[in-house]
């Protein structure tokens, strides 16, 4: 089974400053189709998850710029160049190359 | 715009047996595949089980299968899971989610607002 790390497991962040989580895989998430199957999901509190990026790179619907998803194999990044208030959460990476498997989750609040 | 609407959780003792629905609206159902994710209180997402939009591919959590039975009845555009022989780690939110497709590469793009299952004697 492919296990997903999340560092950190928490994140404190000014507004308008950046913030980073990386997102590791046991296993390459590279399909033999080319494409790299990792997401990213924001839990807003008392909220459903959200899809923000798939396949890597790609912003979902809706999903703002200031939102970035990067890596390749078995290490990836989410970034926000500046946060905002409404971006506290819980930020899950997810597999989809095995099943589905998500990581443990990084709790991101406002300072 | 998509909406998935859980019901059917509630207490329920350990070893018993429970359904979960799910009504989906906003989207052409048959067209995509379905799964169930659930979230034990204050912990992460655990992916319980998923189904194509024909019915032909299914797959289970190793901690659900056996148990667990996921259905779908396209003409009523609904999403079911059967819990049976419940124990106390089922006890969670319950998503209904919908999947771009059933298979490898696959991914969830909306959720529903859950349904909790507790299970407790």
């Amino acid at each position: 089974d492919i296990v997903m790390t999340q560092t950190p497991l928490s994140l404190s962040v000014t507004p308008g400053q950046p913030a980073s989580i990386s997102c590791k895989s046991s296993q390459s998430l590279l399909h033999s189709d080319g494409k790299t199957y990792l997401y990213w999901y924001l839990q807003k509190p008392g909220q459903s998850p959200q899809l923000l990026i798939y396949e890597v790179s790609n912003r979902f619907s809706g999903v703002p710029d200031r939102f970035s998803g990067s890596g390749s194999g078995t290490d990836f990044t989410l970034k926000i160049s500046r946060v905002e208030a409404e971006d506290v959460g819980v930020y899950y990476c997810m597999q989809s190359i095995q099943l589905f498997t998500f990581g443990p989750g990084t709790k991101v609040d406002i300072k | 715009e998509v909406q998935l609407v859980e019901s059917g959780g509630g207490l329920v003792q350990p070893g018993r047996s429970l359904r979960l629905s799910c009504a989906a609206s906003g989207f052409t159902f048959d067209d995509y595949a379905m799964h169930w994710v659930r979230q034990a209180p204050g912990k992460g997402l655990e992916w319980v089980s998923g189904i194509s939009w024909n019915s032909g591919s299914i797959g289970y959590a190793d901690s659900v299968k056996g148990r667990f039975t996921i259905s779908r009845d396209n003409a009523k555009n609904s999403l079911y899971l059967q819990m049976n022989s419940l124990r106390a780690e089922d006890t969670a939110l319950y998503y209904c989610a919908k999947g771009r497709y059933y298979g490898s590469g696959s991914y969830i793009d909306y959720w529903g607002q859950g349904t909790l299952v507790t299970v407790s004697s």
